[in-house]
């Protein structure tokens, strides 16, 4: 069974730092893109960023190019995304999504529980 | 960035009525490599969203067949046949055709 779980959320105040991490299982981890997404409060929902399953090629959203990183270990199944300088427009729940395989194509096929991530002081 | 719009935003339905959901693109989904990579996604409350459909009309494993898809170039929709409790929540339209990745704003379906 496919499974994505997030960690790392919490309160943070505008201009600080959090580490998301998300551990995946029931798959071969290294063989799949990942992506972030992300929902605000009450509201839909955001692609934040792209990573190839090498970690070769990555792609940011522009709301968080500059601040966001994401990154992966293949030999430890995890995705991470590394949100500095961060702001209240920031706040939300952030998902880790599988990028769909050869069958299904380009979509999301998997998603985690996501982790909330608030900005205030 | 191609832009999602659904139609409508919120669908009140009644137990064991069809529901229908539109979603048109800014610009064609076609890929060149003749894919269009259309995805319906819901979102049960208090739930991370879910695949229902790919490839505009592809049902995702473990999806009843109560729910159909369907359109092409610009223009899709999602079919409820007939609505049962567990189907509230809101979908999402989303297209993975050209980067960025974009959803629709979303339909709420509830039952009347």
């Amino acid at each position: 069974e496919v499974q994505l779980v997030e960690s790392g959320g919490g309160l943070v105040q505008p201009g600080g730092s959090l580490r998301l991490s998300c551990a995946a299982s029931g798959f071969t981890f290294s063989s799949y893109e990942m992506n972030w997404v992300r929902q605000a409060p009450g509201k839909g929902l955001e692609w934040v960023s792209y990573i190839s399953s090498s970690g070769s090629t990555i792609y940011y959203a522009d709301s968080v190019k500059g601040r966001f990183t994401i990154s992966r270990d293949n030999a430890k199944n995890s995705l991470y995304l590394q949100m500095n300088s961060l702001r209240a427009e920031d706040t939300a729940v952030y998902y880790c999504a599988r990028e769909g395989g050869h069958i299904v194509g380009a979509c999301f096929d998997y998603w985690g529980q996501g982790t909330l991530v608030t900005v205030s002081s | 960035d191609i832009v999602m719009t659904q139609t409508p935003l919120s669908s009140p339905v009644t137990l064991g009525q069809p529901a229908s959901i539109s979603c048109r693109s800014s610009q064609s989904l076609v890929h060149s490599d003749g894919n269009t990579y259309l995805s319906w996604l819901q979102q049960r409350p208090g739930q991370p969203p879910r695949l229902l459909i790919y490839k505009i009309s592809n049902r995702f494993s473990g999806v009843p067949d109560r729910f159909s898809g369907s359109g092409a170039g610009t223009d899709f929709t999602l079919k409820i046949s007939r609505v049962e409790a567990e189907d509230v929540g809101v979908y999402y339209c989303m297209q993975a055709t050209q980067f960025p990745q974009t959803f629709g704003q979303g339909t709420k379906v509830e039952i009347k």
